[in-house]
């Protein structure tokens, strides 16, 4: 069956420090894979979107990889804020539909 | 960027009544609309995609005459959760994807609670 894993354990983290999430796949072959963030009682925040062809993307303090061998993408904040605490989502497209990790819950201390 | 209204953010209605959820896209024409469910601490579950025009795609296990899906323009797509029972309740959450690489933005969600 297809499945999309991420941590259901929360990340706790020191202000300052590098944030790494992970998301794995199985039994998907997605064009692209995308990263959301989402705050409580809140839609999802689109963030970053990387392309199977692609190894890695970047955008400001963020940098996603995407390894399709291992089926797994990297999700990571660089410098984490207190401000980036929140639950992160990873999004496979696949055949015209987007398909959700349950997410992981960053927690930055100050 | 794009922008995707959804109201209301919460509603508490009775069971046996029906709710209807309003999205709209406020900067963009939205061709496709998508209609997802998230219960707690779990995964947004795809339940229909809606063409402009066209009746909506159900997902399997998605009962159509209990969720019933409008999308009559270009800007407006409606879920009505009819008979609302208390397992309907749940974070009901729309997404839209449009012209002009709008790509997929997500509404706010709504926060259903049938009692």
């Amino acid at each position: 069956s297809q499945k999309i894993e991420q941590n259901s354990e929360a990340l706790n983290i020191q202000e300052g420090k590098t944030a790494t999430l992970t998301c794995n796949y199985t039994n998907y072959s997605p064009a692209y894979l995308q990263w959301y963030r989402q705050d409580p009682g809140r839609g999802p925040v689109f963030l970053l979107l990387i392309r199977e062809n692609e190894k890695e993307k970047r955008k400001e303090r963020l940098k996603v990889t995407f390894d399709t061998t291992l089926k797994q993408s990297l999700f990571h904040i660089t410098a984490s804020q207190p401000a980036d605490s929140a639950t992160y989502l990873c999004a496979l497209y696949n055949f015209n539909k987007f398909y959700f990790g349950s997410g992981t819950k960053l927690n930055v201390k100050p | 960027g794009a922008v995707v209204s959804q109201h209301p953010s919460w509603v508490i209605c009775k069971s046996g009544t029906s709710v209807k959820i309003e999205c709209r896209s406020l900067d963009f024409q939205a061709t496709t609309m998508f209609w997802y469910r998230q219960f707690p601490k779990q995964s947004l579950m795809l339940m229909a995609t809606s063409n402009e025009g066209s009746k909506a795609t159900y997902e399997q296990g998605v009962e159509k005459d209990k969720f019933l899906i409008n999308h009559a323009s270009l800007t407006l797509s409606t879920l009505t959760v009819t008979s609302a029972h208390p397992e309907d309740s749940s974070f009901y959450i729309c997404s839209a994807s449009g012209t002009g690489g709008a790509g997929y933005t997500f509404g706010s969600g709504t926060r259903l609670t049938v009692v």
